[in-house]
């Protein structure tokens, strides 16, 4: 019963690499979910998704892009890695019809 | 601008005593609340939830009060185990089948022996 899992745990980018942070989930929940956690922040929507094909920008999608081909899988890519991005990064699944979020155990990624 | 507010970011409890985690929005469309806990290295899990046509929701060691009129929640925890310890977010949206959640900063709560 894997749940949300995503890759890689741990990453460290140089300013201007690109990369992409995976996420899939085994729950077959429609509702797929991209937050940042800063130090000392809340977590903040990054990006979302309502099913395969249909994404929609959070309150902090600048530097990001996702795409949603399956129900499975929601990858989070990051085009040009800037410092502002050093962060912990959750995604999350929403079981229907109520607000229980399943979350994944987190991406740190560093940019230098 | 904050809409969920979690004004205490520390919380030091002795063991078998009650914790009490606060919360308040401001945003008056929130109509469904969440608690979640997280521990380190790990994501937050879902702890308990409330509607905003209840005032009250029980789960174990877990009550969650819900004040409307002052746009305020508390989470008690009863007794505290040190098992506990853990930072706990308190998140509203508008709404069970909502979109999107507003997090509060976390509280971190440590349970001493």
């Amino acid at each position: 019963n894997a749940g949300v899992t995503q890759t890689p745990k741990f990453r460290i980018l140089k300013i201007g690499q690109s990369m992409t942070l995976q996420c899939t989930q085994d729950m077959n929940h429609n509702y797929m979910y991209w937050y940042r956690q800063d130090p000392g922040m809340g977590l903040k929507l990054i990006y979302y998704s309502v099913g395969a094909g249909i994404t929609d920008k959070g309150e902090v999608p600048n530097g990001y892009n996702v795409s949603r081909s399956t129900t499975e899988d929601f990858p989070l890519r990051l085009e040009l890695a800037a410092p502002s991005q050093t962060s912990v990064y959750f995604c999350a699944s929403r079981r229907e019809g109520t607000g229980e979020l399943f979350f994944g155990e987190g991406s740190r990624l560093t940019v230098l | 601008d904050q809409q969920v507010k979690q004004n205490s970011p520390s919380l030091s409890v002795q063991e078998g005593r009650i914790s009490i985690l606060n919360c308040d929005y401001t945003n008056s469309m929130f109509d469904y609340f969440l608690w979640y806990k997280k521990y380190p290295a790990e994501g937050p899990t879902f702890l308990i939830s409330i509607s905003s046509i209840k005032d009250k929701n029980e789960d174990g060691r877990f009550t969650v009060f819900l004040n409307k009129s002052a746009k305020h929640l508390s989470l008690h925890i009863v007794p505290s185990q040190p098992g506990d310890s853990a930072v706990y977010f308190c998140a509203a949206t508008t709404g069970a089948g909502s979109y999107q959640l507003t997090f509060g900063k976390g509280t971190k709560l440590s349970v001493i022996p």
